[in-house]
């Protein structure tokens, strides 16, 4: 089945660091992966949508200039929190969709990254 | 606006039982349903997606309805196990949407208790 997979699963920065977290698609292309934000007992907020090889569509409320999204190739896309500060602290996670394949366009959803900013 | 409802919010029962999980949406037009389990600390994991012409799909003990006119849709889970204890959400896809943006609900956590 299709994997995708996130590095790393958790992650403490300082107040002003910059962090990156990676998600990849292990067995499938995806032009598409989508990254989310999850707060505690709550349900995942759409950040941004990434395309290979374009810049990425961000969701109103989402600054660009602080979650800068890559998305370099068909298996890889990168989120960089930029000058992290407490409230950045959440559980992201990514989603790739399949190109093709037994259920093209499917979404598949990574394991997520806890990010602890102290 | 596209929203989509679940209850209850959260559901305690006992190891063995069954539970029914509820979701309601107004996302319009439709292009799919899917249940998600989230176990804490993890990613969301598919369990099931419907169309518009499925009424049933099932995964095991997972059982899920669809009635695209009334726009509802369950998740049964039958003999319930400690490892069914988890966080479920119901997503709506929108049709023709080109990116296929997913409408999340907010989830009904399940403790399964022994």
């Amino acid at each position: 089945g299709a994997v995708v997979s996130q590095h790393p699963s958790r992650v403490i920065c300082k107040s002003g660091t910059s962090v990156k977290i990676e998600c990849r698609s292990l067995d499938f292309q995806a032009t598409t992966m989508f990254w989310y934000r999850q707060f505690p007992k709550k349900s995942l907020m759409l950040m941004a949508t990434s395309n290979e090889g374009s810049k990425a569509t961000y969701e109103q409320g989402v600054e660009k200039d602080k979650f800068l999204i890559n998305h370099a190739s068909l298996t890889l896309s990168t989120l960089t929190v930029t000058s992290a500060h407490p409230e950045d602290s959440s559980f992201y996670i990514c989603s790739a969709r399949a190109m093709s394949g037994a259920a093209p366009y499917e979404q598949y959803f990574g394991p997520g990254t806890r990010l602890t900013v102290t | 606006k596209n929203q989509v409802e679940q209850s209850p919010q959260s559901l305690i029962i006992l190891e063995g039982k069954n539970c029914t999980l509820q979701c309601n949406y107004t996302v319009s037009p439709f292009s799919n349903l899917r249940w998600y389990k989230q176990d804490t600390g993890r990613g969301p994991v598919s369990l099931t997606i419907m169309t518009f012409s499925e009424n049933t799909k099932s995964n095991g003990r997972y059982t899920a309805t669809l009635d695209a006119d009334t726009k509802q849709s369950s998740l049964h889970i039958t003999a319930s196990q400690l490892s069914d204890s988890a966080s479920y959400i119901c997503v709506v896809s929108g049709k023709n949407t080109g990116f296929q943006k997913l409408v999340f609900g907010t989830g009904t956590r399940l403790l399964v208790s022994p």
